[in-house]
């Protein structure tokens, strides 16, 4: 596609249940990024992709996060058990990752996640 | 692991004015430097970036300015326009991981 993807653009849930977040990267892009911006705050970065592998899964606030990649394309973000605290919109990025062009990211417009 | 300070959270300028945004980062191997505008409803989308082997780039009405020693590095928004009014966040680069800022609202009032 001619940009990154995200699915669904809002999702409201209810306490304890499981959530899984979607990212459609631009195609070619092996690099991957997921960040989390709470309301009128900054972006926090969460975890990072270079191609299906993870070698910086530091920014996870807890085991209920995890990440998985296919390939170089389709990212999943799961929060699992949410609590209220995980209200935020969950952003994700990609990027060449080739060189100094490959640190622009191109980013999606976000999931907003609701936790009732 | 890296840390970037940005400053002021709000801004608020005339039409025509300058805006200028500071932001400071803590850790000396940071070697790329970012802009991003985050417009209402959408993800952030760069503007401008800088390499540590640069001072300052310049983009139509836009500069970056970059002081390495001191680990400060600003944007600068001259003649503002009301389309300039939404969140900046600055960011600092090394390898592959990006590190924002907590980002600043500009307001332009026409």
């Amino acid at each position: 596609g001619a940009g990154v993807s995200q699915s669904p653009s809002n999702k409201v849930t209810e306490k304890g249940k499981d959530v899984e977040l979607r990212c459609d990267p631009i195609s070619g892009h092996t690099a991957l990024y997921w960040y989390r911006q709470r309301l009128g705050q900054g972006l926090e970065f969460l975890i990072y992709f270079q191609g299906n592998s993870a070698p910086d899964k530091s920014g996870l606030p807890s085991d209920r996060f995890s990440a998985e990649r296919t390939g170089e394309s389709v990212s999943t973000l799961t929060i699992q058990r949410t609590q209220q605290e995980d209200s935020a919109v969950y952003l994700c990025a990609s990027s060449l990752a080739l060189g100094v062009a490959g640190r622009k990211l191109f980013f999606g417009s976000g999931t907003q996640l609701s936790v009732l | 692991g890296e840390n970037v300070e940005q400053h002021p959270s709000t801004l608020s300028v005339q039409e025509g004015d300058s805006a200028v945004i500071k932001c400071t980062y803590s850790d000396s191997a940071s070697n790329y430097f970012p802009w991003y505008k985050q417009e209402l409803g959408k993800g952030p989308q760069l503007i401008i970036d800088i390499r540590s082997n640069v001072g300052e780039k310049k983009d139509q009405r836009i500069a970056v300015t970059l002081n390495k020693t001191a680990k400060h590095f600003s944007l600068h928004i001259t003649e503002t326009q009301p389309e300039d009014s939404a969140v900046y966040f600055c960011a600092a680069g090394g390898g592959f991981k990006t590190i924002f800022g907590a980002g600043t609202r500009l307001f332009v009032k026409a």
